[in-house]
C-alpha cells in the first residue's frame, strides 16, 4: 500500500519551456502533498507543501510564480516549472501523506529535469 | 544547530555485521520519527517509523527512540551489500524535517 506515482520520470527540454510534473497517490487519499528538490550529493530541499483545495505554502526562497503547484484533488498534485532555465535542472520529488499527525510521507520515484 | 543531525559518513561495515545509524534532533516537541533509505539517483523509501520511546523491530531493522536524549537510531542486522545507500532520519513536530543523511557502505 501507500503508492505514490510521479510522472514523467525524466524530462529534457529547451530553456524557456514550461514543464509540468504530476504526482498521484494511487491507493490512499493524500490530504497533503509535498514537493522537494534535490541536487547531486545534497539533501532533500522542501520547496512547498500543498493541501487539497488550498493554495500551496512555499518555503522561503522558493519563487511561487516560478514553481506553480496545484492540488486539485485528494489524489493529484502538479508542479509546473515555468520558463525553465538550466539552473532549474534538478531531481524533483513529490511525496504524499494522509490525514493525521503521525502519518509518514510516501515518496514518488522523482522526476529528473534537464534544461538545455 | 541543525534541527536534525546525522553523521554524513560514509559508515563502512562488513557484510553480516550490524550497522548502527544515529540521529539527534533539537525540537523536544517532536512526536514522530522516520527512517528512509535512498539509493543513488532514486527517491527516498520509508523503511521504519517509531513514535514511542524504546525499540521497534521490523525484520533486520530496529529503530530506537530516546526522547529524553533527543536521539533516534537505526540498527541493521546481518548487513547486506544491497543495504548500501544513504539513510535519512526524519523528525516530525509541526513539520517533517529531514537530516542530511548517512551514507552506509556494506562491503562483501
Amino acid at each position: 500500500g501507500a503508492v505514490v506515482s510521479q510522472h514523467p520520470s525524466w524530462v529534457i527540454c529547451k530553456s524557456g519551456t514550461s514543464v509540468k510534473i504530476e504526482c498521484r497517490s494511487l491507493d490512499f487519499q493524500a490530504t497533503t502533498m509535498f514537493w522537494y528538490r534535490q541536487f547531486p550529493k545534497q539533501s532533500l530541499m522542501l520547496m512547498a507543501t500543498s493541501n487539497e483545495g488550498s493554495k500551496a505554502t512555499y518555503e522561503q526562497g522558493v519563487e511561487k510564480d516560478k514553481f506553480l503547484i496545484n492540488h486539485a484533488s485528494l489524489t493529484l498534485s502538479t508542479l509546473t516549472v515555468t520558463s525553465a532555465h538550466p539552473e532549474d535542472s534538478s531531481f524533483y520529488i513529490c511525496s504524499a501523506s494522509s490525514l493525521g499527525p503521525d502519518q509518514p510521507q510516501h515518496f514518488g520515484d522523482g522526476t529528473r529535469l534537464s534544461i538545455l | 544547530q541543525k534541527e536534525v543531525e546525522q553523521n554524513s559518513g560514509p559508515l563502512s561495515v562488513p557484510e553480516g555485521a550490524i550497522a548502527s545509524l544515529n540521529c539527534t534532533y533539537s525540537d523536544r516537541g517532536s512526536q514522530s520519527f522516520f527512517w528512509y533509505r535512498q539509493y543513488s539517483g532514486k527517491s527516498p523509501e520509508l523503511i521504519m517509523f517509531i513514535y514511542s520511546n524504546g525499540d521497534k523491530e521490523d525484520g533486520r531493522f530496529t529503530a530506537q527512540l530516546n526522547k529524553a536524549s533527543q536521539y533516534v537510531s537505526l540498527l541493521i542486522r546481518d548487513s547486506q551489500p544491497s543495504d548500501s545507500a544513504t539513510y535519512l532520519c526524519a523528525v516530525k513536530g509541526n513539520k517533517l524535517v529531514f537530516g542530511a543523511g548517512t551514507i552506509l557502505r556494506v562491503k562483501s
